[in-house]
């Protein structure tokens, strides 16, 4: 079977750091993407992770580690308009991306 | 450069009927997904369509299908409307193998 778990649920203050873990177990692996979907809107890319190691891009991080089939999201220095959901994706080729389960993101003042 | 469009935005059929999604890509690419979301299964992949063949297909019923034109639009079809097949349907576009998707708005459809 294909599956990625996330926590449900991580709550923040603004200017805070925080994680959000995947766990991934997908036939057909190629890489991990990164969705932000605000409530009633369409997911946006965030990033992505070919290879085992850091991505950086501006605020936000990824890392992936294929042997623990594990990956993370990183943002720093929350802003509310972080607020939103964020899915993790495999990549099992052909454009088909396999979702996570999803976290929704609550920044608070 | 114009996003991703989809059309209808919202759509209230009967069980039983079928429709049809329209969705049209982001000038110059030539792959399109579709996918459909609802609370309880979260986002799950529906087809891929690359220079108007399919590349890859989910786990639906074959009352779910799709195409692809010659300038890239595709449509999906849901044929026989069942209650459980209310959802959003999102369609996204990629330059061919691309690991950055992009999403349109949506399609609402309410089976009533």
């Amino acid at each position: 079977g294909q599956s990625l778990e996330q926590p449900s649920e991580v709550t923040a203050v603004e200017g805070a750091i925080v994680q959000i873990n995947c766990t991934y177990q997908t036939s057909g692996f190629y890489g991990l993407s990164w969705y932000q979907q605000h409530d009633g809107g369409a997911p946006t890319f965030l990033s992505y992770n070919a290879l085992d190691g850091l991505e950086e891009t501006g605020r936000f991080s990824s890392f992936l580690s294929r042997s623990d089939s594990y990956g993370y999201l990183l943002l720093q220095e929350l802003q509310m308009k972080d607020s939103a959901s964020y899915f993790c994706a495999s990549n099992t080729g052909f454009q088909k991306l396999v979702f996570g389960t999803g976290t929704r993101l609550l920044v608070s003042p | 450069k114009a996003g991703v469009t989809q059309t209808p935005r919202y759509l209230i059929k009967t069980r039983g009927q079928q429709v049809t999604l329209s969705c049209s890509p982001i000038s110059g690419h030539r792959s399109v997904s579709w996918y459909q979301q609802t609370p309880g299964q979260g986002l799950q992949f529906l087809f891929e369509y690359f220079s108007e063949t399919q590349r890859n297909k989910g786990n639906f019923p074959g009352r779910f299908s799709g195409r692809q034109f010659s300038n890239s639009r595709s449509e999906m079809n849901v044929s026989t409307l069942e209650l459980g097949d209310s959802a959003l349907y999102l369609c996204a576009s990629s330059l061919g193998d691309s690991s950055e998707q992009y999403f349109g708005p949506g399609t609402r459809l309410t089976v009533t």
